[in-house]
C-alpha cells in the first residue's frame, strides 16, 4: 500500500496569512493526487484533483502542486470558512490511501 | 445537483451485522462507480470499498475484506454496504462518495455520513 505522510499534523494561523501543507507519498504517484477540506463534523469536499486542477466552484486562492512523491496544497490568503482539516489521498493504486489530516486552526 | 444521502446506521453489538444504503439523485447512476469512506471518532478518512458502475469490478480493504460486501441495485439508483462480523474498530462515520473517472478518479460527490458505533 501507498503510504501518505502530511506535514505539518496541525498549524495555527490567521486570517489573511498564507498557508502550506505539504504530501509525499511513499512511491511515486505521478500526478494522481488530490486534495479534500473538512470542515467540522462535515462531510469532505474536493478541492483540487490531479495534483494542480482546481475543482469548479472551489476559489482561486487554492493552488495545488507536485508531482512523483511531493505534493502541497496552499492557501494564498486564509479566509475564515479556510479553518478546516485537508487530506491528500492517492489514486495511483488501491487500496486509495489518504494523509493523516492537517488541521488549520485559527491563531 | 448531485445528491447522496446514506442511512442504515446505528449501534450494534460486536459481531453484529448492519446493512448500509446510499440513495443517490441527479446523476446518472449506473455510469459512475462509487466509493465506501469512513472515518473513525477523530481520526482520518478510510477508504474501504469500490464499485464499478456495472458491478464488474470490486475492492475491498484488508480491514474490511471478507465482512464487508459493496453492491448496487442502478434500477433504484442506490448503493449498499452489508457489514458483517462487526468489530469494535469498525465504529465510525461512513461516506458514500461518487467515483468521478477521466483517465484518473477522484472522489467528488460525498454524502452527509452515517454513524456506525459497534458497542456491548
Amino acid at each position: 500500500d501507498i503510504q501518505m505522510t502530511q506535514s505539518p499534523s496541525s498549524l495555527s494561523a490567521s486570517v489573511g496569512d498564507r498557508v502550506t501543507i505539504t504530501c509525499r507519498a511513499s512511491q511515486s504517484v505521478g500526478t494522481y493526487l488530490n486534495w479534500y477540506q473538512q470542515q467540522g463534523g462535515k462531510a469532505p469536499k474536493l478541492l483540487v484533483h490531479s495534483s494542480s486542477i482546481l475543482q469548479s466552484g472551489v476559489p482561486s486562492r487554492f493552488s495545488g502542486s507536485g508531482s512523483g512523491t511531493d505534493f502541497s496544497l496552499t492557501v494564498s490568503s486564509l479566509q475564515p470558512e479556510d479553518f478546516a482539516t485537508y487530506y491528500c489521498q492517492q489514486s495511483y493504486s488501491t487500496p486509495r490511501t489518504f494523509g493523516q489530516g492537517t488541521k488549520v486552526e485559527l491563531k | 445537483e448531485v445528491q447522496l444521502v446514506e442511512s442504515g446506521g446505528g449501534v450494534v453489538q460486536p459481531g453484529g451485522s448492519l446493512r448500509l444504503s446510499c440513495a443517490a439523485s441527479g446523476f446518472s447512476f449506473s455510469t459512475y462507480a462509487m466509493n465506501w469512506v469512513r472515518q473513525a471518532p477523530g481520526k482520518g478518512l478510510e477508504w474501504i470499498s469500490y464499485i464499478s458502475g456495472s458491478s464488474v469490478a470490486i475492492y475491498y480493504s484488508d480491514s474490511v475484506k471478507g465482512r464487508f460486501t459493496i453492491s448496487r441495485d442502478n434500477a433504484k439508483n442506490s448503493l449498499f454496504l452489508q457489514m458483517d462480523s462487526l468489530r469494535d474498530d469498525d465504529t465510525a462515520v461512513y461516506y458514500c462518495a461518487r467515483d468521478y473517472w477521466n483517465d484518473v478518479d477522484w472522489f467528488d460527490s460525498w454524502g452527509q455520513g452515517t454513524l456506525v458505533t459497534v458497542s456491548s
